[in-house]
């Protein structure tokens, strides 16, 4: 089976500064897909960016990149110029090409931004 | 707004009780998945419908069922309830493009407190 570890439980950063989520996997399989979902008080679950892992170049979306190391197993988030919008969990997610669309997700960072 | 409408917000009841959640999927989304979120297990997968059909289960309890009716919404019984079952529970839909790429849209999600 499939595990996602989110080593840091919390992690704050200044206000239009630059913050990295850590995100590791474990998987036998070659072909999958990554995600980071953020969890705003509202509760409700965003998705942020996706990686496809037949893909070497990394994702980016505005603000947000990320560094997929697929040999070593790793994908983390890089929120560049933080906003106070931007506090909230960050969840990372791992979907195997083949089993459907289910997501395992990991334990969750919590971001904090300072103003 | 994510088109995914989950009903009811907020639920609070005794042990030993049953209740029903609802969800409400995008309008076009044949899959739904049930996921539960707890201080204590983090996010994890319960069960998926695909156009009225199981189509994957996860750690779904055998006091939890499921089911997706012809107009693609679908409910998540929990019977005999537990303190432990208090947790955030979660209704996602996708839909054929997304089946490929791995978003899931959720729901707000509903809050089940059990007495």
């Amino acid at each position: 089976a499939q595990t996602v570890t989110q080593s840091q439980p919390e992690m704050s950063v200044q206000e239009a500064e630059t913050v990295t989520l850590s995100c590791t996997y474990d998987t036998s399989e070659s072909d999958y897909y990554l995600f980071w979902y953020k969890q705003p008080p509202s509760r409700q679950m965003i998705l942020v960016i996706r990686q496809e892992a037949y893909k070497q170049q990394n994702a980016t979306e505005n603000r947000f990149s990320v560094n997929f190391q697929k040999a070593a197993k790793s994908f983390s988030l890089k929120i560049s110029d933080s906003q106070l919008g931007d506090a909230a969990m960050y969840f990372c997610a791992y979907r195997s090409a083949r089993a459907g669309n289910m997501l395992t997700f990991g334990g969750g960072t919590r971001l904090m931004v300072k103003p | 707004d994510s088109g995914v409408t989950q009903t009811p917000k907020h639920l609070i009841t005794a042990t030993g009780q049953r209740v029903t959640l609802r969800c409400s999927p995008r309008s076009g989304d044949l899959s739904v998945y049930w996921y539960q979120q707890s201080l204590d297990q983090g996010l994890q997968f319960l069960i998926q419908y695909y156009n009225g059909e199981e189509r994957a289960k996860g750690n779904i309890l055998e006091r939890f069922s499921a089911q997706q009716f012809p107009d693609l919404h679908s409910e998540l019984n929990l019977s005999s309830l537990e303190l432990g079952d208090s947790a955030l529970y979660f209704c996602a839909s996708s839909t054929g493009t997304s089946e490929y790429t791995g978003e899931l849209f959720f729901g707000e999600g509903s809050r089940l407190t059990v007495l």
